[in-house]
């Protein structure tokens, strides 16, 4: 699986958008992005996940870049529950029982 | 709320004791992975279940093992405890090991 690099942490103030970069320069052509968070002390959630093309669902939006090396995860009207950790994976669909997991971004949403 | 709950939520232990963990799985999912979560880092695969059978392992010795029940629930056994297992324990239930994954809250395991 593709390793990928995120910042340590961010701050967003609520209510304005939240934009969460990950770099997978490393990435194979078979390999989805996936995001995932977790609020403290509680598990993981599944956000939204893809492999080329953008994507969006009720709670977030995914930008990949063309060429497949970043990715950008957008939360467009970011609120203090929105406070997590914010993981991003990149891995083959095959293997999503083997998700390898770094550190994520610390997301601070401030009122 | 994902459906799936995992017991008990917090325990302590000695070293060299036993551990069972427990784990139910979303109702019409048949595929159980089991990940250990250490305090500041991200959750580590250690193996899941698909239909009764270990679907894939993680870098973890013999003494973590499973088992999956007719049912699709599930059990993590630690045997010989060591210090470093103190971790949180998690749960995620998929629909086919390729599914989405379904986290429980998890299972804070302290050993002493």
């Amino acid at each position: 699986d593709a390793k990928t690099t995120q910042p340590t942490s961010m701050d967003c103030a609520e209510g304005r958008a939240a934009n969460l970069p990950c770099n997978h320069s490393t990435i194979s052509g078979n390999e989805y992005v996936y995001w995932y968070r977790q609020i403290h002390s509680q598990g993981p959630q599944y956000i939204i996940h893809g492999l080329k093309n953008n994507e969006t669902n009720e709670m977030a939006s995914l930008i990949i870049t063309e060429d497949r090396k970043s990715s950008t995860l957008i939360l467009p009207h970011a609120t203090l529950r929105d406070t997590a950790v914010y993981y991003c994976i990149a891995t083959n669909a095959g293997n999503n029982r083997k998700l390898i997991w770094g550190l994520g971004t610390s997301l601070a949403v401030n009122p | 709320e994902t459906g799936v709950t995992q017991s008990p939520t917090h325990l302590i232990k000695t070293r060299g004791q036993q551990v069972t963990l427990r784990c139910s799985s979303q109702s019409g999912h048949n595929t159980v992975s089991w990940y250990q979560q250490a305090l500041g880092q991200g959750p580590q695969f250690i193996f899941q279940y698909y239909r009764e059978e270990e679907n894939g392992r993680g870098n973890f010795p013999p003494r973590f093992s499973g088992l999956q029940f007719p049912n699709y629930s599930s059990e993590l056994n630690v045997n010989a405890l060591e210090l470093d297992d103190s971790a949180l324990y998690l749960c995620a239930s998929s629909l086919g090991p390729t599914g989405e994954l379904f986290f429980g809250e998890g299972s804070r395991l302290t050993v002493l």
